[in-house]
C-alpha cells in the first residue's frame, strides 16, 4: 500500500497567519492517465470529514480560497494564507492514485 | 439536498458478527457507486470497501478481505456493509460516501455523519 505521511502532526497558529501542512507519499502518485489523484480533507471537531482539495490543486465548491494546493510528484503541501478560527480542526491528504486508497495520518490544526 | 445516514452500530463481541447501512436520500442512488471509509477512534482514516452502481464490482482493503461484505438494495437506496468475525482493531466510526460517477474511484463528494462500532468482551 501506498504511505502516506504529513508533517507535522500538530499545528498551532496564530488567528489572521500562514499555515503549511505537507504530505508526502511513498511512491509516485501519477496515474497512467497523467493525473495526480491526491485530495485534501478538513475534519472539524465533532463532523465528519468534507473534502477541500482535489487532484492537488483544485478548491472543492464553497471552499475559501485562503486554501490552496500545490505539489507534483510525491511532495504536496496545503497552505492557508490566514488561519481563521473556523480552520481549527484535522487535516488529511488522500491518495487515489493506487488501491487501496490510503491517507495521511492527520494533521492537528489549533489556534495559539 | 443530498443525505447519507448511516445506522445499525453497536457493541459486538470479538469473534461476531453486524451488519451497517446507509441510508441515501436526494439523489438517484442506483446511478452512483458508494465507499465504506473508517476512523479508529482518536485516529486516522481508512479505506474499507466500494461498490459499483449496479452491485456487481466491489472492493475490499485487504485487512477486511473475507470478513466483510458490502451489497447494495437500489430499491430501497440504501448500502450496507456485513461485518463477521470481528476483531477488537475493527472498532471505529464507519463513514459511507457517495461517489461522483457509477463506477468506484477517487471521487466521492458527500460523506455521512458515522456509525460506531465497538468490538470488545
Amino acid at each position: 500500500d501506498v504511505v502516506m505521511t504529513q508533517s507535522p502532526l500538530s499545528l498551532p497558529v496564530t488567528l489572521g497567519q500562514p499555515a503549511s501542512i505537507s504530505c508526502r507519499s511513498s511512491q509516485s502518485l501519477v496515474y497512467s492517465d497523467g493525473h495526480i489523484y491526491l485530495n485534501w480533507f478538513q475534519q472539524r471537531p465533532g463532523q465528519s470529514p468534507r473534502r477541500l482539495i482535489y487532484k492537488v490543486s483544485n478548491r472543492d465548491s464553497g471552499v475559501p480560497d485562503r486554501f490552496s494546493g500545490s505539489g507534483s510528484g510525491t511532495d504536496f503541501t496545503l497552505k492557508i494564507s490566514r488561519v481563521e478560527a473556523e480552520d481549527v480542526g484535522v487535516y488529511y491528504c488522500m491518495q487515489g492514485t493506487h488501491w487501496p486508497f490510503t491517507f495521511g495520518p492527520g494533521t492537528k490544526v489549533d489556534i495559539k | 439536498e443530498v443525505q447519507l445516514v448511516e445506522s445499525g452500530g453497536g457493541l459486538v463481541q470479538p469473534g461476531g458478527s453486524l451488519t451497517i447501512s446507509c441510508s441515501a436520500s436526494g439523489f438517484t442512488f442506483s446511478n452512483y457507486a458508494m465507499h465504506w471509509v473508517r476512523q479508529a477512534p482518536g485516529w486516522g482514516l481508512e479505506y474499507v470497501s466500494n461498490i459499483n452502481n449496479n452491485g456487481y464490482t466491489t472492493y475490499y482493503t485487504d485487512s477486511v478481505k473475507g470478513r466483510f461484505t458490502i451489497s447494495r438494495d437500489n430499491s430501497k437506496n440504501t448500502l450496507y456493509l456485513q461485518m463477521s468475525s470481528l476483531r477488537p482493531e475493527d472498532t471505529a466510526l464507519f463513514y459511507c460516501m457517495k461517489d461522483v460517477g457509477s463506477v468506484a474511484g477517487w471521487d466521492f463528494d458527500y460523506w455521512g455523519q458515522g456509525t460506531l462500532v465497538t468490538v470488545s468482551s
